[in-house]
């Protein structure tokens, strides 16, 4: 089983949708957890980031974290054709010189 | 803030030779580095930790002495892929932790496409 699962999709949803790309993760000693959007060739960019339990928003996307049940979501709200990419999650046990350890990654289409 | 760019941005090269990729982080100084290889719409395969001033740490499976790690100061940390072959060509992304806050979160470059003839 892996540490960290992650529905590969694609996902397609149409314009102005609110999508729920989601993670579980069997590490309970994750804390810090994070969502990098990657878009075909690029590097990814890091989109939001959460510290334990609760949520988190930032214009379109809030983010989920239900430590006691070991999910995480990361909701879009009216989404647009340039939110399509690859959606990572990302989690880490605590601050040091740890890599993260990520979701395989969900594709999302929004079609126009 | 927090960018890290990677140069170059695509190589394509013949079997047998070395290929140098360098990762930078422009506007922080990062004392770790993460070296991530990414195969078509699969996720990130970490390869390797960079740190600053000492040896690199490889995950299993990884060869050190095919890809050799120089992480030479805070801002630069290169990857040299070795006597390259066709089994090589990847996408290679690094990230950079940032030595000025204490979040866990790490900047991705903008990866290099490596391909080998």
């Amino acid at each position: 089983q892996k540490e960290v699962e992650q529905d590969p999709g694609p996902l397609s949803v149409p314009e102005g949708a609110i999508v729920s790309l989601n993670c579980t993760y069997s590490n309970s000693a994750f804390q810090y957890f994070m969502w990098y959007r990657q878009y075909s060739r690029k590097g990814p960019e890091l989109l939001m980031y959460t510290y334990s339990s609760g949520n988190k928003e930032d214009g379109r996307f809030t983010a989920q974290v239900d430590k006691s049940s070991k999910y995480i979501s990361l909701f879009i709200r009216d989404s647009q054709p340039s939110d399509s990419a690859t959606y990572l999650c990302a989690m880490s046990a605590g601050t040091g010189r740890r890599a993260l350890t990520f979701g395989s990654g969900t594709r999302l289409q929004v079609q126009p | 803030g927090a960018v890290v760019s990677q140069h170059p941005s695509r190589v394509i090269c013949k079997s047998g030779t070395s290929v140098k990729i360098e990762c930078r982080s422009l506007d922080f100084q990062a004392t770790t580095m993460f070296w991530y290889r990414q195969f078509p719409k699969q996720s990130l395969m970490l390869m390797a930790t960079s740190n600053e001033g000492s040896k690199a740490t490889y995950e299993q499976g990884v060869e050190k002495d095919k890809f050799l790690i120089n992480h030479a100061s805070l801002t630069l940390s290169t990857l040299t892929v070795t006597s390259a072959h066709p089994e090589d060509s990847s996408f290679y992304i690094c990230s950079a932790r940032d030595l000025g806050q204490t979040t866990d979160t790490q900047y991705f470059g903008p990866g290099t496409r490596l391909t080998v003839l």
